[in-house]
């Protein structure tokens, strides 16, 4: 069974910071690029990033590039965002997501995960 | 980056109705368009991938159409479990974008 599990939300002041993990399994991870995306309290859904599948490419939101870091480790089946000098419009339900179809043609995602909660407040 | 509107942004309608939701991209995206149910605490399901292919597993009563910058998600026989939040996303270039969503409310 395809599954995306994240962990590591939580409360976090303006400023700090936090690192997202999300386990693959049911599937070849290292074949698929990945992403995640996220939704703030109240909002629609918002792409924040994606890798390749070696991780020598990575693409950002224009509101997260510089402050957020996507990684993945592929033996361990594993996607990782590392958000650093976060702030209150950061907060938001992140769900990491397997990147379907290709580049130039057209890309979805599927399947997701349930997500993990990260409230940026003082 | 290229805009996607919905409309409406909420639909009330009964079980057994047929609703039909409207997706407009502010440039040309092909086919390259998306469609997601979202329901409050859990994962989005993709419904349709590339404006009309279903995919696997989700009930034939969901259909969508369009190209270039006009797109529909139709609903054929609503059921109870089909009232949820439904997105349509654009997958033709970065940043790819969503829809601002359309819920739909039992009537």
């Amino acid at each position: 069974e395809l599954q995306l599990v994240e962990s590591g939300g939580g409360l976090v002041q303006p400023g700090g910071s936090l690192r997202l993990s999300c386990a693959a399994s049911g599937f070849t991870f290292r074949s698929y690029e990945m992403n995640w995306v996220r939704q703030a309290p109240g909002k629609g859904l918002e792409w924040v990033a994606q890798i390749s599948t070696s991780g020598s490419s990575r693409r950002y939101a224009d509101a997260v590039k510089g402050r957020f870091t996507i990684s993945r480790d592929n033996a361990k089946s594993s996607l990782s965002l590392q958000m650093n000098s976060l702030r209150v419009e950061d907060t938001a339900v992140y769900y990491c997501t397997r990147d379907e179809g290709a580049e130039g043609v057209n890309n979805w995602f599927d399947p997701w995960g349930q997500g993990t909660l990260v409230t940026v407040s003082s | 980056d290229i805009q996607m509107t919905q409309s409406p942004s909420s639909l009330s309608a009964s079980v057994g109705d047929r609703v039909t939701i409207t997706c407009r991209a502010s440039q040309s995206i092909n086919s390259y368009l998306n469609w997601y149910q979202h329901k409050a605490g859990k994962a989005p399901k993709v419904l349709i991938y590339t404006a009309s292919s279903l995919q696997r597993g989700v009930p034939s009563r969901f259909s969508g159409s369009g190209s270039g910058t006009d797109f529909t998600l139709t609903i054929s026989n609503l059921q109870p479990e089909d009232f949820a939040t439904y997105y349509c996303q654009q997958g033709h270039s970065f940043p790819y974008t969503f829809g601002q969503g359309t819920k739909l409310e039992i009537k």
